[in-house]
């Protein structure tokens, strides 16, 4: 069975900020790790994944992740935020050892305050 | 272009009636799903098909009922509708399902509003 947490149901950071936004999962295989991003009104766009390989994963908008095999996280984040990251951020898992449909985290609202 | 449209955008309807949301898909993709989100925001798989064949059906109502006449389309049609069928009904593709390390793109959403 596979699962992913979001633990936070919003993040506030100021501009300019580093911002990180938290994903815990768990899987029986391998993870195959995704990030998403739900603008207002907007369907989900994708900015990363985690397949295999380097740990630091680099996306759009500047975003990148970090895949810690050892405290089975995913988190997401940024060097200095915007304004207009503001958004839903979902964070979703498929389990290598044989689930085909990847499995969305409740999401976390990030705002970024000017 | 947009390489996952869905329409209506938003739909407003009275509980009882029959209504239909369409979704189409310009990136070859080979699977396609349906995604319901709640007004806590929460993503829901509803339905995935893969070359028109049904492949995921998850414990959603009888009165909601998916077609795909081909790969590019999958529609879906919902019947009786009730209070609590209001939601943000997303359309999604990605390359074929069995590829695991797939992403998936989104529609903008139709917000359903019943009555």
């Amino acid at each position: 069975a596979q699962s992913v947490a979001q633990p936070e149901d919003q993040v506030n950071v100021a501009e300019g900020n580093p911002l990180t936004v938290k994903c815990t999962y768990s899987v029986s295989g391998n993870p195959y790790l995704f990030w998403y991003v739900q603008y207002p009104n907007r369907g989900l766009q994708f900015l990363l994944k985690y397949i295999t390989g380097d740990n630091l994963v680099k996306g759009s908008y500047g975003f990148e992740a970090e895949f810690n095999k050892s405290q089975t996280s995913f988190h997401l984040k940024k060097p200095s935020a915007l304004v207009s990251d503001s958004a839903l951020y979902f964070c979703a898992v498929r389990d290598g050892g044989g689930s085909y449909i990847p499995t969305f985290g409740r999401g976390t609202s990030l705002i970024v305050h000017p | 272009d947009t390489a996952v449209s869905q329409t209506p955008k938003y739909l407003v309807t009275q509980m009882g009636n029959d209504k239909s949301i369409k979704c189409e898909q310009n990136l070859g993709h080979d699977t396609m799903y349906w995604y319901k989100q709640d007004s806590k925001k929460f993503l829901k798989i509803m339905f995935s098909y893969n070359n028109k064949e049904l492949i995921i059906n998850e414990t959603v109502p009888n009165r909601f009922s998916p077609k795909s006449p081909d790969k590019a389309h999958l529609n879906l049609h919902i019947n009786s509708l009730e209070l609590g069928d209001s939601a943000v009904y997303f359309c999604a593709s990605s390359q074929d399902y069995r590829y695991q390390n797939t992403e998936a793109f989104f529609g903008q959403g139709t917000r359903l509003t019943v009555v």
